[in-house]
């Protein structure tokens, strides 16, 4: 079975730019999980979907960061626009509803200039 | 909110060293809690999980047993080996359905042969 995919793996952008990153979860999960890992904060949630449905968008990260569905196997995290603190991992997670264990991608390390 | 509490951030042995990473919740009723182990440049992956109180999870050696009287949920292993380093996250998820999960900050394990 395919795991989560995250695309690219690697991002460099510059102050200021528009970045999307790309997320495709395992087939036939219901739901769809964006984090950002940093070392200081460990893991922090951006975002939430079930069954495409936004659940849970993350307060603090609310007016540069958006995260979309746009179908049941694709899911994308817009930061628009990016700063040098946005520097981090990214990560995405799908699992189905029920089953509480979450699968993880390899995610997307994100550096900004 | 609910939250789960790790407070080694580094934990540092030799092989065959016994392991104890610790972990304590705050939540009321019974939530579900979870271990989660991430190997450098992956994502996090599902090590074991308990519901209720007593319950023990185990998975790869590692072991935790869910206590109600002490609100926690500790990992332990007998005899650590080099493979094992990685960075270990505690969760905690729903009482009812769904798969959202409170991650704590992780705590990174070093092994030395």
């Amino acid at each position: 079975d395919a795991g989560v995919t995250q695309t690219p793996r690697h991002e460099v952008a510059e102050k200021g730019q528009t970045i999307i990153l790309k997320c495709e979860p395992v087939s036939g999960h219901n739901d769809l999980f964006w984090y950002r890992q940093t070392k200081i904060q460990g893991l922090e949630l951006l975002s939430y979907f079930r069954s495409k449905s936004l659940m849970e968008d993350g307060g603090a990260f609310k007016d540069r960061f958006k995260a979309e569905m746009l179908n049941s196997s694709f899911s994308t995290l817009k930061i628009q626009p990016t700063e040098p603190k946005d520097s981090a991992v990214y990560l995405c997670a799908s699992s189905l509803w029920d089953t509480y264990e979450q699968y993880f991608g390899p995610g997307t390390r994100l550096t900004v200039l | 909110g609910d939250s789960v509490t790790q407070t080694e951030g580094q934990v540092a042995l030799s092989e065959e060293d016994f392991l104890t990473i610790h972990c304590n919740y705050s939540a009321s009723g019974y939530p579900a809690l979870f271990w989660y182990v991430q190997y450098p440049g992956e994502g996090p992956q599902f090590l074991f999980r308990a519901s209720r109180d007593k319950e023990k999870g185990s998975s790869r050696g590692f072991e935790a047993t869910y206590n109600k009287e002490t609100t926690s949920f500790h990992l332990q292993k007998a005899s650590v080996q080099e493979s094992d380093s990685a960075v270990y996250y505690c969760a905690l998820g729903p009482q009812g359905t769904g798969s959202k999960l409170s991650f704590g900050k992780g705590a990174k394990l070093t092994v030395s042969p």
